[in-house]
């Protein structure tokens, strides 16, 4: 049973373009919602992260924005440059649960020069 | 992912035979997971690990088994290698529940 699911597969933007990478989830009880970035032949590494209590959360150029009453969160990146191109991860736990990572299915970014 | 180490890194093997991935991790992380990525999938997990012999199974943990005998090492077994086990298999590590993955740089499984 997919528990979080990640929209859409693939997107292709413009330099200085600002992506949008969409997830919902089912489980009510996650509380952990980070976002992992994943270069061809390496593992995924973590991004940034944010929990429930708060809507909206920026690294540098990353933000996630966190709706709980719609069950969705979203990864932004302001200003995209041609090394954001990567595969993009969403991903959800629960401390109810031992809190083991759900990931979604994944979005290709390609960012044009 | 320095501190984390997969090996091998590709491996070719035949259809019916065991194989056993190894993690090896430097970071004394207690917690440690074995997830496969398949396009379409995302990554999902195969088995994971609390602590030295405390092991315990993930969403797509048929035809695998795992071990953990030392804090550093987490081993994966196929115990009969079938061809939908062909997969890319990624090894984490966690300091500590709630907190981000470290993930190594992966496995490359094909079975013929």
């Amino acid at each position: 049973q997919q528990q979080v699911k990640q929209s859409p597969q693939s997107l292709i933007v413009q330099k200085g373009g600002i992506p949008i990478i969409n997830c919902a989830y089912e489980n009510t009880a996650f509380d952990y919602f980070p976002w992992y970035q994943q270069f061809p032949g390496k593992g995924p590494a973590l991004l940034i992260a944010i929990r429930p209590d708060v809507s909206e959360k920026k690294e540098g150029r990353f933000t996630i924005s966190f709706n709980k009453s719609a069950k969705q969160f979203s990864l932004h990146i302001m200003d995209s440059q041609p090394g954001d191109s990567a595969t993009y991860f969403c991903a959800a736990s629960s401390e109810t649960s031992g809190s083991r990572l759900t990931f979604g299915e994944g979005t290709q970014l390609t960012v044009n020069p | 992912d320095a501190g984390i180490t997969q090996s091998p890194r590709h491996k070719v093997t035949e259809t019916g035979t065991p194989v056993t991935l190894r993690c090896h991790q430097t970071e004394n992380h207690r917690y440690m997971y074995w997830y496969r990525q398949d396009p379409g999938h995302g990554l999902r997990l195969i088995h994971y690990s609390y602590g030295v012999k405390d092991t315990d199974k993930g969403e797509v943990s048929d035809g695998y088994s795992v071990s953990r005998s030392k804090t550093e090492d987490f081993l994966l077994t196929l115990e009969s290698a079938t061809s939908s086990q062909t997969s890319v298999y990624f090894c984490a590590t966690a300091r500590g529940l709630g907190y981000g993955y470290t993930f190594g740089s992966g496995t490359r499984l094909t079975v013929v």
